[in-house]
Order: C-alpha cells, then sequence, then structure tokens
C-alpha cells in the first residue's frame, strides 16, 4: 500500500510566522505535489516536483516556496504565514509508469493563520 | 487555463438506486481521467482511472469516457449511505492532475 504522511494534521501559526509542512511517501514515487483545497475552489495545486532537487510552480505558487532535498519527502514553505493561507494542505505522490500516473494522497494538514 | 467541470450537486439519491456524476473538460488532447472520493475532513482516494473510450467497470463502480464529447461520468450501483462523500474528478495534465471542484452525493436510507 501507498503511504503519504504529513507531519501535523492540525496546525496554527502567527501572521508573519515561517511555516514548514512536511510530507514524506514511502513508495519511491518519483512525483510529490502539494495542493491546497478551500470551499467552492476545490484543489490547486501550489507546486510539484519531479525529481530530487527539482520543483515547478503550480498554479498558485505565490507566497510559498519547496524543498526536496531527499526523493522521499517534499516540503512546503510558507516564508510569511498571512491570514488568505488557512487553508487545507494536501501532499501527494505519484509514479510516472505506474498505472496512468495516479497520484497518492496524505492526509491533509488543516493550517489556521491567525 | 484547462477547466474540469462539474455540478456541485448536492445529487441526492435513494439507497440501492444508480447514482451518476458527471464531469467535463476542457482540453481535447487529454489522456488520462481520475475518479477521487472524498469523506467530509478526509484527503481524496482514489477510485478509478480511465484512458480508453467505453466503460471500464470495478466493483459497483463504472467509469465511463467519451473523448469525443469531452465528458466522463462515474456510475455507482447499488448506492449505499456509506457512498455518500464529494467525488472529485481530475484530467492528467502533464505531470500533475487538473481537479474538478467536486460532486457532492447524499445517499438516502
Amino acid at each position: 500500500d501507498v503511504k503519504v504522511t504529513q507531519s501535523s494534521r492540525y496546525l496554527v501559526k502567527r501572521t508573519g510566522e515561517k511555516v514548514f509542512l512536511e510530507c514524506v511517501q514511502d513508495m519511491d514515487h518519483e512525483n510529490m505535489f502539494w495542493y491546497r483545497q478551500d470551499p467552492g475552489l476545490g484543489l490547486r495545486l501550489i507546486y510539484f516536483s519531479y525529481d530530487v532537487k527539482m520543483k515547478e510552480k503550480g498554479d498558485i505558487p505565490e507566497g510559498y516556496s519547496v524543498s526536496r532535498e531527499k526523493k522521499e519527502r517534499f516540503s512546503l514553505i510558507l516564508e510569511s504565514a498571512s491570514t488568505n493561507q488557512t487553508s487545507m494542505y494536501l501532499c501527494a505522490s505519484s509514479q510516472i509508469g505506474q498505472g496512468e500516473n495516479e497520484q497518492y494522497f496524505g492526509p491533509g494538514t488543516r493550517l489556521t493563520v491567525t | 487555463q484547462k477547466e474540469v467541470e462539474q455540478n456541485s450537486g448536492p445529487l441526492s439519491v435513494p439507497e440501492g438506486a444508480i447514482a451518476s456524476l458527471n464531469c467535463t473538460y476542457s482540453d481535447r488532447g487529454s489522456q488520462s481521467f481520475f475518479w477521487y472520493r472524498q469523506y467530509s475532513g478526509k484527503s481524496p482516494e482514489l477510485i478509478m482511472f480511465i484512458y480508453s473510450n467505453g466503460d471500464k467497470e470495478d466493483g459497483r463502480f463504472t467509469a465511463q469516457l467519451n473523448k469525443a464529447s469531452q465528458y466522463v461520468s462515474l456510475l455507482i450501483r447499488d448506492s449505499q449511505p456509506s457512498d455518500s462523500a464529494t467525488y472529485l474528478c481530475a484530467v492528467r495534465s502533464g505531470y500533475a492532475l487538473n481537479f474538478g471542484k467536486g460532486t457532492s452525493l447524499l445517499v438516502t436510507p
């Protein structure tokens, strides 16, 4: 079974803080993704990575950065958290060549910025 | 912007009925299509994927793809209250997936 884990289920941070969200997958997947999910807006891609140290911007990268130093770990960084970054953050991974690139999601981190 | 459209619902069906969920997409070159189920407060879980025109069946679930008309559908036979969830349609775009906003399904006993 594919397992994607995220460091926290719930997180409360203050405006201006630097926030790290960690994601780890145990299936040797090449691709990893960060989404945020908001009511009425659906799932929106923030960043993805197709290899170690490689990253690509998604649809809403502003205010975020990412790091992928090891294949199994993909971090999302909020350099200076703002209230409009309050959201559910979902990490996913996939492997090219496994089926049709289906993505498997972690449990999510609900971040509140006050 | 490549669009994936779903009716937000809620779609209400009685227990034992067939639930039909639909999705349209704008990118005519899309090749692979996915259905995810998401329970309230949980993350999406993959139900099935389809990449060839026609039907693909997996237990009570059938995915249907019509590339000429650019729509994908998911049929759930013998619907159960435990099927009540939001169903997300996704279309592959390079490495990533474009998701629809989901259709809320309510199966009433």
